[in-house]
Formats: structure tokens, C-alpha cells, sequence
């Protein structure tokens, strides 16, 4: 079955580092998501990526963020300079149409660990 | 305002009981989409629903069962005879049509079923 994949599964940076988080959405999905979830806390949104520009995003995706699918298959989160609160587990998810009627398939998630 | 609200943290049951997850939603749309999403120890989201605001027919999947009532803005989830395969962190999750793509999800029900 088709899934999501994200790579690295953890990453350690220290405060300040540009960090670069990598998935691979399903291969006929159209609708491309990022998430984060501190530990213990919930998901939260933080942008949504359709026809190679961002359709939504939250107030948590400020200018440090920028996301990218630099080709067919790839799709990348950066963060510029991170902080010690960008520490948390970040999830890629995918849909094959528009978020609102279609279902979401999340990646396995990548731990950011900020020093 | 919290749009999506699991008052239940923590649940711990004995395998083969039944347990209900309650999850109450808000929202003053007319469109819009409700999820259950698991989460196991080893971190990743799994799917396991999604229903759309205008079918209140219950689901029923196997040992899952779905009770979706608009009157009271609640989309509980059942797992009857619980199983140890079902300890996970269990998510749910809303989305919208006038907010676009973003999902909302509540901050979790953690359940343990002790073997």
C-alpha cells in the first residue's frame, strides 16, 4: 500500500542551524501538509502546499519556515534558524484532492531535537 | 476556543472491556469533515476515519464503531473487546470547508488496556 515516507526520522541541531525536514508524499496525491506536535501537546497545522504554492497556513509558520517541492517527488520543510521551541516531531501528510473531502495519510514523522 | 475537545486524557481499561473515546466538535459550518486518527508508541498517525457532516449514519469496522450525532456536536469512537494492540494516543480531528485545508485536532485521549 502507497504510504507517506519522511526522512530523517530524527534530527539534532543546534539553536541557530538551518534544518531541511524531507517527504515523500504518496505519488498521485496533489495536496501536500505539515504538521508539528511537541511532545505531549497536540497536532498542529502548520501549512498546506497545492499546485507549487501554499494554499493555508497557520500562525505558527512564520518567515523562519519555508516549504519547497523542488521536484516530482520531494517535498521539504526548512527552517532558517531554529529555536529551542521548534523542538517537537514534524508530520508531512498528503491527499490525493482537496484536504476538506479527502482524507489526510501522514508520514511516520521526524523528531527535530533543537540544543 | 477550542474547535475540537476530548475531555479524556488518560483511559485505562482491561483487555476485552469496551471503551468509548469522546470527542465534541464546534464549528458554524455546514460543511465540514470529522476524523479519528491513532497514534501508537512508536509515534506515526494512523487513519482509521473520516465522516462528512451531512452522514450521520453510525460506522461500524470490525471491533471500531463510530457514533457521529450533530444534535450534540460529538463523534465518539467504541472499541469493543478491547485488545494490548490497542494502547495507543487516539486523535480527533475536524476540518472545515470555509477554513480551508487545516485540520483541528483535540489534544488526545491516551488509552492503556493492561493484558
Amino acid at each position: 500500500e502507497p504510504e507517506v515516507t519522511q526522512t530523517p526520522s530524527h534530527q539534532v541541531t543546534q539553536m541557530g542551524q538551518e534544518v531541511i525536514l524531507r517527504c515523500v508524499p504518496i505519488s498521485n496525491h496533489l495536496y501536500f501538509y505539515w504538521y508539528r506536535q511537541i511532545l505531549g501537546q497536540k497536532v498542529e497545522f502548520l501549512v498546506s502546499f497545492y499546485n507549487n504554492e501554499i494554499s493555508e497556513k497557520s500562525e505558527i509558520f512564520d518567515d523562519q519556515f519555508s516549504v519547497e517541492r523542488p521536484d516530482g517527488s520531494n517535498f521539504t520543510l526548512k527552517i532558517r534558524s531554529t529555536k529551542l521551541e521548534d523542538s517537537a516531531m514534524y508530520f508531512c501528510a498528503s491527499s490525493e484532492r482537496d484536504g476538506i473531502t479527502d482524507t489526510q495519510y501522514f508520514g511516520p514523522g521526524t523528531r527535530l531535537t533543537v540544543l | 476556543a477550542q474547535k475540537v475537545t476530548q475531555a479524556q486524557t488518560e483511559i485505562s481499561v482491561v483487555e476485552k472491556e469496551d471503551v468509548t473515546l469522546d470527542c465534541v466538535y464546534e464549528t458554524r459550518d455546514t460543511t465540514y469533515y470529522l476524523f479519528w486518527y491513532k497514534q501508537p508508541p512508536s509515534g506515526e498517525l494512523v487513519f482509521l476515519i473520516r465522516r462528512n457532516s451531512f452522514d450521520e449514519q453510525n460506522e461500524i469496522s470490525g471491533r471500531y464503531s463510530w457514533n457521529f450525532q450533530k444534535s450534540t456536536s460529538s463523534f465518539n469512537f467504541t472499541i469493543t473487546a478491547s485488545q494490548v494492540v490497542d494502547s495507543a494516543v487516539y486523535f480527533c480531528a475536524l476540518s472545515e470547508e470555509m477554513t480551508g485545508n487545516q485540520f483541528y485536532f483535540g489534544t488526545g485521549t491516551s488509552l492503556t488496556v493492561i493484558p
